[in-house]
């Protein structure tokens, strides 16, 4: 079946150090990938939507700044939290729409802990 | 904004018996919905889903039951298995949304043997 391979899967960095997360499609072409963050003992939260070729789409109250995304290819595409601070520290997961079970394909998830 | 899944944090039952995880949803646009099981660490694992032209659907030991008329959501574990502890969260997808899942707040399930 469809599978989007995230990685890191896990990762640890230092407070205003930059980190990368990348979310690749396998056997299938991703125009579209969600990017969802979520909290301790909380719900996915999503953050953005990046779009191959063009500008992703931010959500409410999420810096596009701060959390650059790039979908330069129709496999790939990554999550960057640049300057991370403690309160980054989340688990970040990326979905692709139109294939897998109910037509999404979840990756793995990153857990990134900024100290 | 419109929110998804209001309901109990979490739930205990006893291995064998059948479980019930509710969810709320306040968006009447959304006209297709899912539930996903999460273990910790990991991402959502699909588990059964339902159209909003359906009120009930069957999987294997799952049944989800929707109820348009009070925007309400439910998910029936059969048998529920010590595997089964996790994470449930419901999630819905709005007409013209651009396949944009909104989850709910997610219910923690806890199976005691």
């Amino acid at each position: 079946g469809a599978v989007v391979s995230q990685h890191p899967s896990r990762v640890i960095c230092k407070s205003g150090t930059s980190v990368k997360i990348e979310c690749r499609s396998l056997d299938f072409q991703a125009t579209t990938m969600f990017w969802y963050r979520q909290f301790p003992k909380q719900s996915l939260m999503l953050m953005a939507t990046s779009n191959e070729g063009s500008k992703a789409t931010y959500e409410q109250g999420v810096e596009k700044d701060k959390f650059l995304i790039n979908h330069a290819s129709l496999t790939l595409s990554t999550l960057t939290v640049t300057s991370a601070h403690p309160e980054d520290s989340s688990f970040y997961i990326c979905s692709a729409p139109g294939q897998g079970a109910a037509g999404y394909t979840f990756g793995s998830g990153t857990r990134l802990t900024v100290v | 904004g419109e929110s998804v899944g209001l309901h109990l944090p979490t739930l205990s039952v006893q291995e064998g018996d059948n479980s019930i995880i509710n969810c709320a949803y306040s968006n009447s646009a959304s006209d297709y919905f899912i539930w996903y099981k999460q273990e910790s660490g990991k991402g959502p694992q699909f588990i059964i889903d339902i159209r909003s032209n359906m009120d009930k659907r069957q999987g294997q030991r799952v049944t989800v039951l929707l109820n348009k008329t009070v925007k309400h959501l439910s998910l029936q574990i059969a048998a529920t298995q010590p595997g089964d502890s996790a994470v449930y969260f419901c999630a819905e997808n709005t007409r013209g949304s651009a396949r944009q899942l909104t989850f709910g707040s997610g219910t923690q399930l806890t199976v005691l043997p």
